[in-house]
């Protein structure tokens, strides 16, 4: 199985701030990656697919970039409601599979 | 509006099995894979399987190979995930979640509400 793996597990940040997730894949999984927001109790949320196509109705503020192993979701200006947890998917092979999770807190 | 409806919270004995239902709704059921997902509380998403609504075709994540079975009406627009021999570690919501794209199974978008299942003695 591809691991996926995020960092930071947790970041702080303010409004207004520009934060970057990365996400590192064990193996090279060109641009099979996809970004998820998940606020508590509700569903995973599409924002980021095939590394950086944003997906309809998803704030610009929000790419994504990266090929191969190692990639990156940006929030170039962060807003109250982006605080939530972020993963990372891989689809490049079976099983897909899922970072662990960034959460991004209020500072 | 394409949305996904899941049935209730369940509670069951280890040993046991359930049965998650997806009601798909504003979109030609049999033209998108359908995902299931899955997050034990506190934790992270593991992918579980998909199944092509169209020919009833799947593919389970080895992890749930012999214990998972996905299935589909598609005269009511319903996929469906059964689990057997339920585990206390199998306590978590699960999710469906449609692909993206038209005969894709690569992106998971859009999902469904949940369904809490509690295995406990």
């Amino acid at each position: 199985d591809i691991q996926m793996t995020q960092s930071p597990s947790s970041v702080s940040a303010s409004v207004g701030d520009r934060v970057t997730i990365t996400c590192r894949a064990s193996q090279g999984i060109s641009s099979w990656l996809a970004w998820y927001q998940q606020k508590p109790g509700k569903a995973p949320k599409l924002l980021i697919y095939a590394a950086s196509s944003l997906q309809s109705g998803v704030p610009s503020r929000f790419s994504g970039s990266g090929s191969g192993t190692d990639f990156t979701l940006t929030i170039s200006s962060l807003q109250p409601e982006d605080f939530a947890t972020y993963y990372c998917q891989q689809a490049n092979s079976f099983p897909k599979t899922f970072g662990q999770g960034t959460k991004v807190e209020i500072k | 509006q394409v949305q996904l409806v899941q049935s209730g919270a369940e509670v069951k004995k280890p040993g046991a099995s359930v049965k998650v239902s997806c009601k798909a709704s504003g979109y030609t059921f049999t033209g998108y894979y359908m995902h299931w997902v899955r997050q034990a509380p506190g934790q992270g998403l593991e992918w579980m399987g998909w199944i092509n609504p169209n020919s009833g075709g799947t593919n389970y994540a080895q992890k749930f190979q012999g214990r998972v079975t996905m299935t589909r009406d598609t005269s009511i627009s319903t996929a469906y995930m059964e689990l057997s021999r339920l585990r206390s570690d199998d306590t978590a919501v699960y999710y469906c979640a449609r692909d993206l794209k038209q005969w894709a199974h690569n992106w998971f978008d859009p999902w469904g509400q949940g369904t809490l299942v509690t295995v406990s003695s």
